[in-house]
């Protein structure tokens, strides 16, 4: 059974840091790209960041560009994110999600339960 | 960036109808178009990939069309379990833009 679980999220004053980690099981994780996904309070889905199977390659969105980087280790079956420079506008849900095919850039097929990143004084 | 539109914002409709949601994107992603459904407090799922294909394990009610710039979700008679926000995402770069949502209220 493929499960994802997201973890790290905090309360962080804004221009703080965070790292958030989903720990991965249930299939061959370095095959498959992966994506972080946020939600804001009662808001839609926004795309932020993406990493390919090797991890050699990154994208983000430009709204976190330079601030977030996305990583992972394949040995530990783990992705990650490093928040910096936090804005309040960053408060969301944090989704880690894995592609549906392998080598594939979406869609995701399955996510995990999400982690509340709060930017607030 | 591809800016994807989903009309309309919410819908209400009666157990039974067929209901339809738009999703319009600013540039060609060619088939390269998902729906997701998401209840409140849980993640989305994944209805639909590469415009009409069926994830496994989702009801046939579900169907999608479209390519281009235009695609259409299809619900061919509504159920209560369908009460939830639906979101299009596009997916022709990693960049995967998703809609804004569309609240379907029964």
């Amino acid at each position: 059974e493929v499960q994802l679980l997201e973890s790290g999220g905090d309360l962080v004053q804004p221009g703080g840091s965070l790292r958030l980690s989903c720990a991965a099981s249930g299939f061959t994780f370095s095959n498959y790209a992966m994506s972080w996904v946020r939600q804001a309070p009662g808001k839609g889905l926004e795309w932020v960041s993406a990493v390919t199977a090797s991890g050699s390659y990154t994208y983000y969105a430009d709204s976190v560009k330079g601030r977030f980087t996305i990583s992972r280790d394949n040995s530990k079956n783990t992705l990650y994110v490093q928040m910096s420079s936090l804005r309040v506008e960053d408060t969301a849900v944090y989704y880690c999600a894995k592609v549906r095919v392998p080598f594939s850039t979406a869609p995701f097929d399955y996510w995990g339960q999400g982690t509340l990143v709060t930017v607030s004084s | 960036d591809i800016q994807m539109t989903q009309s309309p914002s919410t819908l209400s409709a009666s157990v039974g109808d067929r209901v339809t949601i738009t999703c319009r994107a600013s540039q060609s992603v060619s088939s390269w178009l998902a729906w997701y459904q998401q209840k409140p407090g849980k993640a989305p799922k994944l209805l639909i990939y590469e415009a009409s294909n069926l994830e496994s394990g989702v009801p046939s009610r579900f169907s999608g069309s479209g390519s281009g710039t235009e695609f259409t979700l299809t619900i061919s008679s509504l159920q209560p379990d369908d009460s939830a926000t639906y979101y299009c995402q596009q997916y022709n770069s990693y960049s995967g833009t998703f809609g804004q949502g569309t609240k379907v209220e029964i």
